[in-house]
């Protein structure tokens, strides 16, 4: 079966422009993540979502960051007004139950570069 | 809040040496603990990971972890690696405390050298 994919898988942008970043989840897992990775840096998680519930916003670095998802499937990661260190790849996960423990399944992630 | 640390940011190694990756962690609540690998130009896989149980687990490809308690950690081995095992390596942490959050560690890059 297909795996979590997110597009695009690059992404060149000038400062203060804005970003829509999207990811297609595994079909059937109700739970999605963000997460940013700065180079040289570990996973910084950013939002997740669990079927129906308010998502955990709490990862989000500032205003300018949303994160929106239909019902159980598509997601879009918007960065408004980027800036040079929004650069990084983002990388979005999903899992089938959403519950700790469940291992996440990653997509290939999209590399943004804010010139 | 958690944390998690990875001790070493490189680690090379030559072909059929042992390794240790090296991860400890700090929360105040009970933990489920991973290790993910990625292999260069692709994504993040799960490589093997302690819910509850025995505190030695093991992954297909031949590394464990075991967790240790009383020294939070979860080092993660391999007594013999292979060329094919350089990758970086990211310890993670999942605690249920409210909400949900998994975090991770920097990532460890193991360079396996002939």
């Amino acid at each position: 079966g297909a795996g979590v994919s997110q597009s695009p898988s690059n992404k060149v942008t000038e400062k203060g422009k804005d970003v829509e970043l999207r990811c297609d989840p595994i079909s059937g897992h109700t739970a999605l993540y963000w997460y940013r990775q700065r180079l040289g840096q570990g996973l910084e998680f950013l939002i997740y979502f669990q079927g129906n519930s308010a998502p955990d916003k709490s990862g989000l670095p500032s205003d300018r960051f949303s994160a929106e998802r239909t019902g159980e499937s598509v997601s879009t990661l918007t960065i408004q007004r980027t800036q040079q260190e929004d650069s990084a790849v983002y990388l979005c996960a999903s899992s089938p139950l959403g519950l700790v423990g469940n291992e996440q399944f990653f997509g290939p992630g999209t590399r943004l570069t804010v010139l | 809040a958690q944390s998690v640390t990875q001790l070493d940011s490189q680690v090379p190694v030559f072909e059929e040496a042992p390794v240790e990756l090296r991860c400890n962690y700090s929360s105040s609540v009970s933990v489920y603990l991973f290790w993910y690998v990625q292999y260069p130009n692709q994504g993040l896989q799960l490589l093997l990971k302690y819910l509850s149980g025995s505190t030695l687990v093991e992954s297909i490809n031949g590394f464990e972890a075991e967790f240790n308690k009383s020294q939070t950690s979860f080092h993660l081995r391999k007594p013999s690696v292979h060329i094919s095992d350089t990758a970086e390596y990211f310890c993670a942490v999942s605690v249920r405390a409210g909400g949900f959050k998994t975090i991770f560690g920097a990532g460890t890059r193991l360079f396996v050298k002939a």
